[in-house]
């Protein structure tokens, strides 16, 4: 049972382009959504997060959307950058210090 | 900022031997720690959770006599997998809670494990 995915498994953009990368959930119960970026053979690093009462958080370049009737959340990253390139993962957890449950993870590819 | 030193970040073991990951908070407390196992282009699967003191909580299909987890201090938890098999070659990482409110989880750098 996957509660998490994230659909579209790979995202090519170009430099300065708006990259948007969905995510859908399933579980109800998730009050909290992080968004990861991850490089190959490393473990992940926090991006940004989201509550479920809210519906947008900002942070520089990065903005997190959530629908939370449609159980969706997007990763907007605008200017996109070379540097960006990477698997990004969206996770859902409930309650705190609870574990956290990760998407299928989405490769963006920024080009120049 | 909170830093999980994870080790060895990669080993290769021959089937049927042992092979035991450390996941260490260094400059933080972490009562709670996670095991996760990934699979080449797949998602963070979690193992189990790891409570100092007391026993682990394992996922679903995760054998807890293959994959021994043990938190004895609040700074160290350890992954062992016993009897290890080609078909547990995966790329393993482990993630603390480090209080800092529900952002809070710090990961290690991950463990890749060949069995040959």
């Amino acid at each position: 049972d996957q509660q998490v995915k994230q659909n579209s498994p790979s995202l090519s953009v170009q430099e300065g382009r708006i990259s948007i990368l969905n995510c859908d959930y399933t579980n109800s119960m998730f009050d909290y959504f992080l968004w990861y970026k991850k490089y190959p053979a490393e473990g992940p690093t926090f991006l940004i997060s989201i509550s479920s009462i809210k519906d947008k958080n900002e942070d520089g370049r990065f903005t997190v959307f959530l629908n939370k009737s449609a159980k969706h959340l997007s990763l907007h990253i605008v200017p996109s950058q070379p540097g960006d390139s990477a698997v990004y993962f969206c996770a859902g957890s409930a309650g705190t210090a609870s574990k956290l449950t990760f998407g299928t993870g989405t490769r963006l590819q920024v080009t120049l | 900022g909170a830093v999980v030193s994870q080790h060895p970040s990669w080993v290769i073991c021959k089937s049927g031997t042992s092979v035991k990951i450390e996941c260490r908070s260094l400059d933080f407390q972490a009562t709670t720690m996670f095991w996760y196992r990934q699979f080449p282009k797949q998602s963070l699967m979690l193992m189990a959770t790891s409570n100092e003191g007391s026993k682990a909580t394992y996922e679903q299909g995760v054998e807890k006599d293959k994959f021994l987890i043990n938190h004895a201090s609040l700074t160290l938890s350890t992954l062992t997998v016993t009897s290890a098999h080609p078909e547990d070659s995966s790329f393993y990482i482990c993630s603390a809670r480090d209080g800092r409110g529900p952002n809070g989880y710090t990961f290690g750098s991950g463990t890749r494990l060949t069995v040959v």
